[in-house]
């Protein structure tokens, strides 16, 4: 597999579930990061994770916990969710964040709907 | 006051014409600006960055920045209708953090 991948691409789930969504990264890059994407509104940061350390929680609810084994692997696992977390979420990489090029490769996404 | 400010269309152009499409942005210390296109259903991907003042040219895009009016644009000279697409303006003042507009959808006629 090459590029970003994530899984699963499509995640329904009732407000007392418990899931995770995985996402690995095939470039040898050292940056991951976890968006939300909601209709008609700007991606949103939720986390960073450089050398799989924790870089950025961009004031995301507690019921959003990330989690970052290794450079490849980033996991976001979800409990207690509310019916407006329904969302795109996506999965990106990049190089190390240093310099000035700071583009992001992003995986297809999940969408989630929490009913 | 919104970070990156997009207008979010729809804007329509007939094929073969220039697409004109415009971001502000409200950090000084921004540093590097990408532009992304993003299908419906798909994850957004890099098609342009730029960080010096002027223009930019890759194919039939270009890329045009203006730090002091805090404004950054991109062109898609021969509009084709595989154009059709949102296309997100990006800002970063370097490290980890990327600011992203909400997004400009095109729709290119043929």
């Amino acid at each position: 597999e090459t590029g970003v991948t994530q899984t699963p691409r499509h995640l329904v789930m009732g407000m007392t579930n418990k899931k995770s969504l995985k996402c690995e990264q095939h470039l040898g890059h050292n940056a991951m990061y976890w968006y939300k994407q909601s209709a008609k509104k700007p991606l949103e940061l939720m986390f960073v994770y450089n050398f799989k350390e924790q870089t950025e929680n961009n004031s995301v609810p507690s019921r959003f916990s990330p989690e970052c084994p290794n450079s490849s692997h980033l996991f976001l696992h979800l409990h207690t969710l509310q019916p407006e977390d329904s969302a795109l979420y996506l999965c990106a990489s990049h190089g190390d964040g240093t310099g000035l090029y700071n583009e992001q490769f992003f995986g297809p996404g999940t969408r989630l709907t929490v009913l | 006051q919104k970070e990156v400010e997009q207008n979010s269309g729809p804007l329509s152009v007939p094929e073969g014409a220039i697409a004109s499409l415009n971001c502000t942005y409200s950090d000084r210390g921004s540093q590097s600006f990408f532009w992304y296109r993003q299908y419906s259903g798909k994850s957004p991907e890099l098609i342009m960055f730029i960080y010096s003042n002027g223009d930019k040219e890759d194919g039939r895009f270009t890329a045009q920045l203006n730090k002091a009016s805090q404004y950054v644009s991109l062109l898609i000279r021969d509009s084709q209708p595989s154009d059709s697409a949102t296309y997100l303006c990006a800002v970063s003042t370097g490290g980890f953090k990327t600011i992203f507009g909400a997004g400009t959808r095109l729709f290119v006629k043929a």
